[in-house]
């Protein structure tokens, strides 16, 4: 199947620090998306991106969708205790006939140091 | 509003043994997927749904897993025989019908799957 490849694979910052993840591939995406893990939780989406090229925030955070389309990146500023948890990136893909599927990296690992 | 509903959240069972997990999605939400995730191999999908109907099971791993949606409020994933390979995190999640719509999924809290 697709292969993400998501860097790094866990990172330890200092509360206060700007933090930045990226995610490869050597496929073409039309869609990446952004969700964060907290622990005992499933993923919830934090941000999505649909143009190659698009830079799109939600507060703290912003998303950018890579001019190749085969990369993203993710940053987070001013980092705080409860962006705590584990950060994923994820393409769309048609995998035929007429079925789409999210494919996900295998995460980044955020700890924040108080 | 409830978001996606799993049981149980944790099962730990024996080699061999049947195992039923259960998902209730989000009202009103068309699609209903399943995923898998463990450390060596993160999130994979297994199976998903458009109203009420499989409509890619290229994930399932093998014939022991079978996944059934009798109606728009209900699915379930079963392992028959489970086998200690299958211990893993599995989620449920549910979209609304769109094409955008489709990404924003919203997962369960996920069942933690320990075969001895």
């Amino acid at each position: 199947g697709q292969q993400l490849n998501q860097s790094p694979q866990s990172m330890f910052i200092q509360e206060g620090e700007d933090v930045s993840m990226n995610c490869t591939s050597s496929s073409i995406f039309n869609t990446w998306l952004w969700y964060k893990q907290d622990p005992g939780e499933g993923p919830v989406l934090l941000i999505a991106l649909y143009k190659a090229g698009e830079l799109t925030s939600n507060g703290r955070l912003t998303a950018q969708f890579g001019i190749t389309r085969k990369d993203s990146f993710l940053n987070i500023s001013a980092s705080i205790p409860s962006d705590v948890g584990i950060y994923f990136c994820a393409g769309r893909i048609y995998s035929g006939a007429g079925s789409y599927q999210l494919t996900f990296g295998k995460g980044t690992k955020l700890s924040v140091i108080p | 509003d409830a978001g996606v509903i799993q049981s149980p959240r944790h099962e730990v069972t024996e080699m061999g043994q049947e195992v039923t997990l259960r998902c209730k999605p989000i009202s009103g939400h068309d699609y209903l997927f399943w995923y898998r995730q463990t450390m060596m191999r993160g999130l994979e999908l297994l199976i998903y749904f458009n109203n009420n109907v499989p409509i890619d099971d290229s994930g399932m791993p093998e014939d022991r897993f079978s996944a059934k949606m009798p109606n728009a409020s209900f699915s379930t994933l079963k392992i028959q025989p489970s086998e200690p390979r299958d211990s893993a995190v599995y989620f449920c999640a549910s979209s609304r019908r769109g094409d955008r719509a489709y990404n924003e999924q919203f997962f369960g809290p996920g069942t933690r799957l320990t075969v001895l």
